[in-house]
């Protein structure tokens, strides 16, 4: 069965310290998505990335980074510099792929992170 | 270009009664999703449309759950009779390649 672990229910930081948000996932298909979403307070889930099972390859997108290994089933994501902007909800979400398609999605519990001036 | 809507924002209603949720997805996705959180819960899947026709409804929790997406274009989701259990944030999300879903801000539905 798939499922997705963010045993960090919250965390909280203080601007301009760095924080990484631990996601685990559990699969049995060799070709899976995995994907990061950010919930503002606005409410709707805003798309941060994809990752295909296929490309380890880390990610930088400016004070993000992401962090996949595949031998320890994690993908990780690291806020450096955090900002009170980030103050957010974070869902970690795996997909399998159905002919290179990715299709529901199987979140984690979300890990609430708290960023203060 | 505008993104995925859902009306109402938040409904609350009693026990028994019945309450239809919408969703106008981003203009050309064909892809449409359902999902909900129930509280402190994870975010789960309900069903997946296809334009008009129901890719997936493996998630839908019961048939007081009830999907249409009539000439592919906006959905609705019906709860009826709701019960407490019902409560929670549902979620819709369109995608035209299936490789991103982009979400809505959701409606929250409290069930008294």
């Amino acid at each position: 069965a798939q499922k997705v672990t963010q045993a960090q229910t919250e965390i909280s930081v203080v601007e301009k310290e760095d924080v990484t948000l631990d996601c685990v996932y559990e699969t049995r298909d060799t070709t899976y998505y995995l994907f990061w979403y950010k919930q503002p307070p606005s409410g709707e889930l805003v798309f941060l990335i994809r990752r295909n099972s296929f490309d380890e390859q880390n990610e930088i997108s400016g004070r993000y980074s992401w962090n996949f290994q595949k031998s320890t089933s994690s993908f990780n994501f690291t806020i450096t510099a955090s900002q009170v902007v980030d103050s957010a909800v974070y869902f970690c979400a795996l997909s399998e792929a159905k002919s290179y398609n990715t299709d529901k999605l199987i979140f984690g519990t979300g890990t609430r992170l708290q960023v203060f001036p | 270009e505008a993104g995925v809507t859902q009306f109402p924002s938040h409904s609350v209603i009693e026990k028994g009664q019945t309450v239809t949720l919408r969703c106008d997805p981003i203009s050309g996705h064909d892809n449409l999703y359902w999902y909900r959180r129930v509280m402190g819960k994870e975010i789960k899947f309900l069903l997946h449309f296809v334009k008009e026709s129901k890719q997936d409804e493996s998630g839908m929790p019961n048939n007081r759950f009830l999907a249409e997406r009539t000439g592919g274009t906006y959905s609705t989701l019906k709860v009826q009779p709701a019960e407490l259990e019902d409560s929670g944030v549902y979620f819709c999300a369109s995608s035209q390649d299936r490789l991103e879903q982009y979400f809505g801000p959701g409606t929250r539905l409290t069930v008294t």
